[in-house]
């Protein structure tokens, strides 16, 4: 079984709108839970993590996500997208090691 | 700041030949990755090392070994390179414990393409 779903694997949207990034984790996974994003032609660098504490965790750039362990959700919203923030961007749980999916492309337009 | 590095950003090279990737870091790490990015399929993991000498396979380790020797460096091999492989590689390194463990740290990556 999969340990992480990314629902939607190209979001577009238009400079200033929100967005929301969509993950479900397995639960056979552990409860730590990371965004990473990567830029064009640039490597991937981390946005933010929940390992315990708050359910609500603020990243880098303005991005924040929650951890809903009863929905086994951590999905990734921020108010007002810039054109920098076009980017793969990837839930990423961590079992023996980091387990990346297919992840998703937001694409943000004047 | 963590420093992930890689041998080289572009390799082309010939099917069937041998292909060293080389990867260092300089923060300490404990933890340190090999991964495979291709379109649509996202990154996977080939195999990590937890120390010096030790390996373990990750999700598609076949037709790839690794050396980890000294704890800065991390090798990823190709015993003989086929076009399959061509792809983006990725390092990354981790810590085992503390505030930051667990947080994965990457290198710019290596383009290899396999004729």
């Amino acid at each position: 079984a999969q340990s992480v779903t990314q629902l939607d694997s190209q979001v577009p949207v238009f400079e200033e709108a929100p967005v929301e990034l969509r993950c479900n984790y397995s639960s056979s996974v552990s409860v730590y839970l990371f965004w990473y994003v990567q830029y064009p032609n640039q490597g991937l660098q981390l946005l933010l993590k929940y390992l315990s504490g708050s359910t609500l965790v603020k990243g880098i750039n303005g991005f924040e996500a929650e951890f809903n362990k009863s929905q086994t959700s951590f999905h990734l919203r921020k108010p007002s997208v810039h054109i920098s923030d076009t980017a793969e961007y990837f839930c990423v749980p961590l079992k023996t090691a980091l387990i990346f999916g297919k992840g998703t492309t937001l694409s943000v337009s004047s | 700041d963590v420093k992930v590095t890689q041998s080289s950003r572009y390799l082309v090279k010939r099917t069937g030949e041998k292909v060293f990737l080389e990867c260092v870091q300089d923060m300490d790490h404990e933890n340190m990755f090999w991964y495979r990015q291709d379109p649509g399929l996202g990154l996977r993991l080939i195999y990590f090392s937890y120390d010096v000498k030790m390996k373990e396979k990750g999700d598609i380790p076949e037709g790839y070994s690794v050396s980890r020797e000294k704890k800065e460096r991390f090798s990823l091999i190709l015993e003989s390179a086929s076009t399959n492989q061509t792809s983006m590689y990725l390092c990354a390194s981790s810590l085992i414990s503390g505030s930051n463990a667990d947080t994965q740290y990457f290198g710019p990556g290596t383009r290899l393409t396999v004729l």
